[in-house]
């Protein structure tokens, strides 16, 4: 079944502990995404990658960090996370920069 | 940067009713994407439109692109149940290089049904 499958789903943290929520897709897409979900803001883009070993900032990128190595992952890095982290977040994927399949989510708090 | 705005945030109707939905961009879009986003689900994909001045439709769903490619609209007729959920649109920008890739979703708007 073609998916894009986040790990963990729910996840409660403490501020300034490193964290990597995965993501993962089986589409062989070429484009990935990430994006967090907060009320009233609608979904903002912190990072997406066009390829393999090309990663670009989208609106809110500071305090995150990814990385594409192989095509089909694309993890999400919170190297010292803060309360303002929390949020939900979805990993996306796409073939040609359009239609985007995105995953279940993660419910991350930081307390 | 570039900015969509989404309104209304909320909207309540009545199950018959119809209802729009508005983006507007700070900057000329390449294409406009929609998605719906049920309770507690993901955002699924709608439709794209590329063209200035698109119309398109699905089953009850209409989908327009504006003429100078900065707003978009999607119209709802005789609303339903299972229409409820958060419309979100998406700008793409046309700069070219890795900034395609960038997306700017709008705040969505909020459906509710009442049957």
């Amino acid at each position: 079944e073609a998916q894009v499958t986040q790990n963990p789903r729910y996840l409660i943290t403490v501020t300034g502990k490193k964290l990597t929520v995965t993501c993962s897709q089986n589409m062989n897409h070429e484009y990935m995404s990430w994006y967090r979900q907060d009320p009233g803001l609608g979904l903002r883009q912190i990072y997406y990658s066009m390829n393999v070993e090309v990663t670009d900032k989208g609106d809110v990128p500071e305090g995150y960090k990814v990385s594409r190595k192989e095509k089909r992952n694309f993890p999400l890095i919170l190297e010292s996370p803060s309360p303002n982290q929390t949020s939900l977040y979805f990993c996306a994927s796409s073939l040609t920069y359009n239609e985007q399949f995105f995953g279940p989510g993660t419910r991350l708090t930081v307390l | 940067g570039q900015q969509v705005m989404q309104i209304p945030q909320y909207q309540h109707v009545q199950e018959g009713e119809d209802f729009t939905t508005y983006c507007n961009s700070s900057t000329t879009l390449s294409n406009i994407q929609w998605y719906k986003q049920r309770p507690g689900g993901h955002p699924v994909f709608l439709i794209q439109l590329v063209k200035s001045g698109e119309v398109k439709k699905q089953k009850r769903l209409t989908f327009q692109f504006g003429e100078a490619k900065k707003n978009s609209s999607l119209h709802i007729t005789a609303t339903q149940t299972t229409d409820v959920g958060t419309y979100f649109c998406a700008g793409q920008s046309g700069a070219g290089g890795t900034s395609y890739g960038k997306l700017t979703f709008g705040q969505g708007t909020i459906l509710t049904v009442h049957p």
